[in-house]
């Protein structure tokens, strides 16, 4: 079965810093990957998806993630925190096995704190 | 155009009773899948809908039930309300294709007392 991984529930960062948020998926074949936001009491924002092609994917509000083959990874990085990316980040996969679905299996999450 | 919306955005009930979510996809959309949100167990797949057929579940008990509209509406209920059905319930919208991105609303806080 397919799942996500994301190392760190809790991370935080000060204003201007680096923010990098980890993700690792376990599939048998290149999956679909996907970044989505959610800030309090709101729904779920995509950031950004790999699905073929440039492993390098820029999305919005300056993040960018990096498709690892290799490393089964997918982790999502900003050069220069900003106070309105505090926030609760969630890696997602599709669903490859399900046949013809939309189904996203999702991480646990990383709760991103920027201070100031 | 207009994002997914859902409807009511908080709803507060009673152990017991049943209660009904509807969820409006973005126009052309024919995916609607369903999730719960829950500090305790993330996010959490619920079912999909596509062309007002079921055609993925999750591993939820059968209190859980769906349909969807010929309009790609789509409405969830749950019946026989426990205390820990309270949770966020999201809604998500998808073009058929190839693993597009699902679009989600604001979702509906569903609070069991």
């Amino acid at each position: 079965a397919q799942s996500v991984t994301q190392l760190g529930s809790h991370v935080s960062v000060s204003e201007g810093a680096l923010v990098l948020l980890r993700c690792n998926y376990s599939s048998s074949v290149p999956p679909y990957l996907f970044w989505y936001v959610q800030y309090p009491n709101q729904g779920l924002q995509l950031l950004l998806k790999y699905t073929t092609g440039a492993t390098l994917v820029k999305g919005i509000n300056g993040f960018e993630a990096e498709f690892k083959k290799s490393e089964t990874s997918f982790h999502l990085t900003k050069p220069s925190a900003h106070m309105s990316d505090a926030a609760e980040y969630f890696c997602a996969v599709s669903d490859i096995y399900g046949g013809a679905t939309n189904k996203l299996i999702f991480g646990t999450g990383t709760l991103l704190a920027v201070q100031p | 155009k207009a994002g997914v919306t859902q409807t009511p955005r908080y709803l507060i009930k009673t152990r017991g009773q049943q209660v009904t979510l509807s969820c409006s996809p973005i126009s052309g959309h024919r995916s609607v899948s369903w999730y719960q949100q829950t500090p305790g167990q993330g996010l959490q797949f619920l079912f999909e809908y596509f062309s007002e057929t079921q055609r993925n579940k999750g591993n939820f008990p059968g209190r859980f039930s769906g349909r969807q509209f010929s309009n790609s509406r789509s409405e969830m209920n749950v019946s026989t309300l426990e205390l820990g059905d309270s949770a966020l319930y999201l809604c998500a919208s998808s073009l058929e294709g190839l693993k597009p991105e699902a679009f989600f609303g604001q979702g509906t806080r569903l609070t069991v007392v």
